[in-house]
């Protein structure tokens, strides 16, 4: 499998803030995801990340809090903006490729005050 | 919406014994995995079953899937305090029943395994 190096993996916030997650992956990949895990909760896509254009967002989320870049094959952002406490959850980094199918990042625990 | 139904929400057993999740979907799939989560960490991918499969092994875990009732079933056996997690199943979700893409994810079932 790929191996993911998702940061930071938690952090603590001011509510106004905005939060950059980082995924970086050891190999080029087809597909990148973030998902969102709010507290007690199974996971939710966020959205699907495109090489060099804009991600795809799921319903409920929108690029104006949810910015995402991925500038190559390897490597993906996700900003949490304009953050509230209702933001804290886990954000988890997906991969997939044909090669070795699904892998996931360790998440990033964010808490907003 | 989730594309799974997870039942129990809970479970409690004792080492030693066998623990059982069941998952329930609503659409048509290619494949189905099953993951693990350890206190709110990262997913660890434990085992797929293809849509044309109908059981498979890997270690202690036993997997079905009936297609016809849309239902997969994860059995861990001689569960150890190790065991003690989070279990999710996940589905492709795209349009066409890829075998890739977005995952939506079942509510997920609570493992604890007593020493």
């Amino acid at each position: 499998s790929a191996v993911i190096s998702q940061k930071p993996s938690r952090d603590i916030c001011q509510r106004g803030t905005s939060l950059t997650i980082q995924c970086q992956v050891d190999s080029q990949v087809t597909m990148m995801f973030w998902y969102r895990q709010q507290p007690g909760q199974s996971l939710t896509l966020i959205a699907t990340a495109n090489q060099g254009s804009e991600a795809t967002y799921e319903s409920g989320f929108v690029i104006d809090k949810f910015p995402i870049s991925r500038p190559n094959l390897t490597f993906s952002t996700l900003t949490v903006s304009n953050m509230s406490p209702e933001d804290s959850s886990i954000y988890l980094c997906s991969v997939w490729s044909p090669w070795f199918g699904y892998t996931f990042g360790s998440g990033t625990r964010l808490t907003v005050v | 919406s989730q594309q799974g139904e997870e039942d129990p929400q809970a479970l409690s057993i004792q080492e030693g014994e066998n623990a059982t999740m069941n998952c329930s979907y609503k659409t048509s799939i290619n494949n189905l995995q099953w993951y693990r989560q350890n206190s709110g960490r990262g997913l660890v991918h434990l085992i797929l079953i293809r849509s044309n499969e109908r059981e498979k092994h890997s270690g202690r875990l036993r997997v079905t899937l009936d297609t016809s009732k849309k239902s997969s079933s994860l059995l861990i056996t001689a569960s150890r305090a190790a065991d003690t997690a989070s279990y999710f199943c996940a589905a492709p979700s795209n349009a066409g029943g890829t075998s890739y893409g977005k995952l939506t994810f079942g509510q997920g079932t609570i493992l604890t395994v007593h020493p």
